[in-house]
């Protein structure tokens, strides 16, 4: 199946630095990457998609300057959390979509494994 | 608005006996369905999926998924639970638009009695 890798899997970052985090699609190209955040025992937040060559759409409540998202390529995809603080602790998740599958059926999207930020 | 529910925080059940995990969803038309499990630490991985047709659809593992467009449910089951299964899992209807995006229940923890 479809392999969606994300890295690093786990950061510590000191509070005010900013962290990048990375998606990209192994074996298929995504024209189209979502960006999710999980706060431990909670549900998958969907933060914002990530369209390749254009600006990321955000979800309401997320702040786009504080999470900058750049899909300059047709496999990779970067959230970017910038002056982070401890709040922003949070497990992030990528999903991406096969944008040249045609036998692929409506929603499949493929997950990466998640990033796990701690910021202190 | 459109919504999705998953009941159940949290489900205990011993290793062999039957699973059902509920999902119920509002739409304003019936959504592409989707069941994820996530093992802690981890990320997702797609159970099972329905679309369209048999409202009765395999999934991997063992699970299987109901949909019931009258009670707006997509309850997922497993006969026999095996200890392997303890996780997270997640109800995700996807709209009928072209937007691909996801919306999460607030999923349901199982653990698995020995």
């Amino acid at each position: 199946g479809a392999v969606v890798s994300q890295h690093p899997s786990w950061v510590i970052c000191k509070s005010g630095t900013s962290v990048k985090i990375e998606c990209r699609s192994l074996d298929f190209q995504a024209t189209t990457m979502f960006w999710y955040r999980q706060f431990p025992k909670q549900s998958l937040m969907l933060m914002a998609t990530s369209n390749e060559g254009s600006k990321a759409t955000y979800e309401q409540g997320v702040e786009k300057d504080k999470f900058l998202i750049n899909h300059a390529s047709l496999t990779l995809s970067t959230l970017t959390v910038t002056s982070a603080h401890p709040e922003d602790s949070s497990f992030y998740i990528c999903s991406a979509r096969d944008s040249e599958a045609s036998g692929s059926l409506p929603g499949e999207l493929f997950f990466g494994e998640g990033s796990r930020l701690t910021v202190l | 608005a459109q919504s999705v529910t998953q009941p159940d925080i949290h489900i205990t059940v011993s290793e062999g006996a039957s699973l059902e995990l509920r999902c119920n969803y509002s739409y304003g038309a019936t959504p592409y369905l989707f069941w994820y499990v996530q093992s802690p630490g981890q990320g997702l991985q797609l159970l099972l999926k329905y679309f369209s047709g048999d409202t009765l659809v395999q999934g991997i593992k063992g699970f299987e998924a109901e949909f019931k467009r009258s009670q707006s449910s997509f309850n997922l089951r497993k006969p026999s639970v095996h200890w392997s299964d303890a996780a997270e899992y997640f109800c995700a209807p996807r709209p009928l638009d072209s937007s691909y995006k996801l919306i999460f229940g607030s999923g349901t923890r199982l653990l698995v009695r020995p």
